[in-house]
């Protein structure tokens, strides 16, 4: 199957700074990406859908200005979470559809991220 | 507003057993559902997809089926292991707006 590949798997930063993800598509062209994230013992949550040269569409209740996508290529979607602060530690994934696939969707191995 | 729930939120069962995940979903308008796996702090592993128009897939051990009409899917696994352990999720895929609706999953412990 198709790769995506998510990058840092885990991340440790200190409140206040700011934290960039990456999510790339390897093998595969991926207009649209989205991006979730999980609470201990909780389901997965969409926060935004991300738009290869558009602006990302964000769900109700996330912050836009906090995590800011940027989708600038067709194998490259980064989620920059900003001023971190503790209660931004999560886990977040992304996910890529293949342009020319069935719609199955993709996931990347998810990001750890702890703000201390 | 489609909603996915699934039955049981955890199952414990001694290894060897056969066994049944249950999901369920409100608005049958999907285009294909997905039975996913993951691990504690890791990503998710897609097991199984399904399109609307099929009824199962198969892959190894694990045989997912998918009755549109009322709104169920099922993920059977034969012949569990110890491995098979691991919170088991599906989601449905709105045929509207191709977004990804998630169940709260069912956490699966296997026994040795």
């Amino acid at each position: 199957g198709a790769v995506v590949s998510q990058h840092p798997s885990w991340v440790i930063c200190k409140s206040g700074t700011s934290v960039k993800i990456e999510c790339r598509s390897l093998d595969f062209q991926a207009t649209t990406m989205f991006w979730y994230r999980q609470f201990p013992k909780q389901s997965l949550m969409l926060m935004a859908t991300s738009n290869e040269g558009s602006k990302a569409t964000y769900e109700q209740g996330v912050e836009k200005d906090k995590f800011l996508i940027n989708h600038a290529s067709l194998t490259l979607s980064t989620l920059t979470v900003t001023s971190a602060h503790p209660e931004d530690s999560s886990f977040y994934i992304c996910s890529a559809r293949d342009d020319t696939g069935d719609t199955e969707a993709f996931f990347g191995q998810g990001t750890r991220l702890t703000v201390v | 507003k489609q909603e996915v729930t699934q039955i049981p939120a955890a199952l414990s069962v001694p290894e060897g057993e056969n066994l049944v995940l249950n999901c369920s979903f409100t608005d049958s308008a999907i285009y294909n559902l997905q039975w996913f796996r993951q691990d504690p702090g890791k990503g998710l592993t897609s097991l199984l997809l399904i399109q609307s128009s099929q009824r199962e897939q198969t892959s190894g051990r694990l045989n997912a089926s998918l009755d549109k009409s009322s709104g169920r899917s099922t993920l059977y696994i034969a012949a569990s292991q110890p491995g098979d352990s691991a919170t088991y999720l599906c989601a449905v895929l709105m045929d509207s707006n191709y977004q990804l609706i998630w169940g709260a999953g069912t956490k699966l412990i296997i026994k040795p």
